[in-house]
């Protein structure tokens, strides 16, 4: 059965600072991987979805990489921002399924 | 495009009560899915389905029925609402390796 990780849980850092979320995975038989961000009382917003034959997707100040080997996979934040501050999560998807597992994700505060 | 649209987006029943959730897509999506978000459990799969006529239990399947009549539409049915069901409940709609696109949620309250 497939278990997602996400640490840390929280993470508060000053503005400016470039941050690193972490997500591992025990199955790697996955399709994909995906990020999303989460504000408070809203819905999920995909952030980068990188597919299993990539290693890493960029979005503007957002880095996402794979290590489908090592069950790994990070989030790298550029520059953070107060605008930032917001629960990230990791999902998997595993090969042959439309399904997608959770993390149970990383909530950041990023402070003037 | 409109994407994944649930209504309603509050709700609070009282225990016993019935009520469905609606969801629509307009993407033209095969995959639609129900989780639900409680804190410290992450998302859950409920109930999902490949297309039209076809739909599977997930994880945490007990007390919700579903159907799928039409592409578009992935409805969630509460039949008699107990407290443990009060959760905030997300559709979702995917098709191939596109990723998964979520409702806005509903945020359920079962007194």
């Amino acid at each position: 059965k497939q278990e997602v990780t996400q640490i840390p849980a929280a993470l508060s850092v000053p503005e400016g600072e470039n941050l690193v979320l972490n997500c591992s995975f025990t199955d790697s038989a996955i399709y994909n991987l995906q990020w999303f961000r989460q504000d408070p009382g809203k819905g999920l917003t995909s952030l980068l979805l990188i597919q299993s034959s990539q290693r890493e997707q960029t979005s503007g100040r957002l880095n996402a990489s794979l290590d489908k080997s090592s069950g790994r996979s990070t989030l790298y934040i550029a520059a953070s921002q107060p605008g930032d501050s917001a629960t990230y999560l990791c999902a998997v998807m595993n090969t042959g399924f439309q399904k997608l597992v959770f993390g149970t994700g990383t909530r950041l505060l990023v402070s003037p | 495009n409109a994407g994944v649209t649930q209504t309603p987006k509050f709700q609070v029943l009282k225990t016993g009560q019935s009520m469905t959730l609606q969801c629509a897509q307009d993407m033209n999506h095969e995959y639609m899915s129900w989780y639900r978000q409680d804190p410290g459990m992450g998302l859950r799969l409920i109930h999902y389905s490949v297309g039209a006529g076809i739909t599977d239990q997930g994880e945490v399947p007990n007390g919700y029925n579903v159907s799928r009549s039409t592409t578009e539409d992935f409805p969630l049915r509460l039949l008699s609402a107990a407290p443990s069901q009060t959760s905030v409940y997300f559709c979702a709609s995917s098709f191939g390796d596109r990723g998964v696109f979520f409702g806005q949620g509903t945020r359920l309250t079962v007194v």
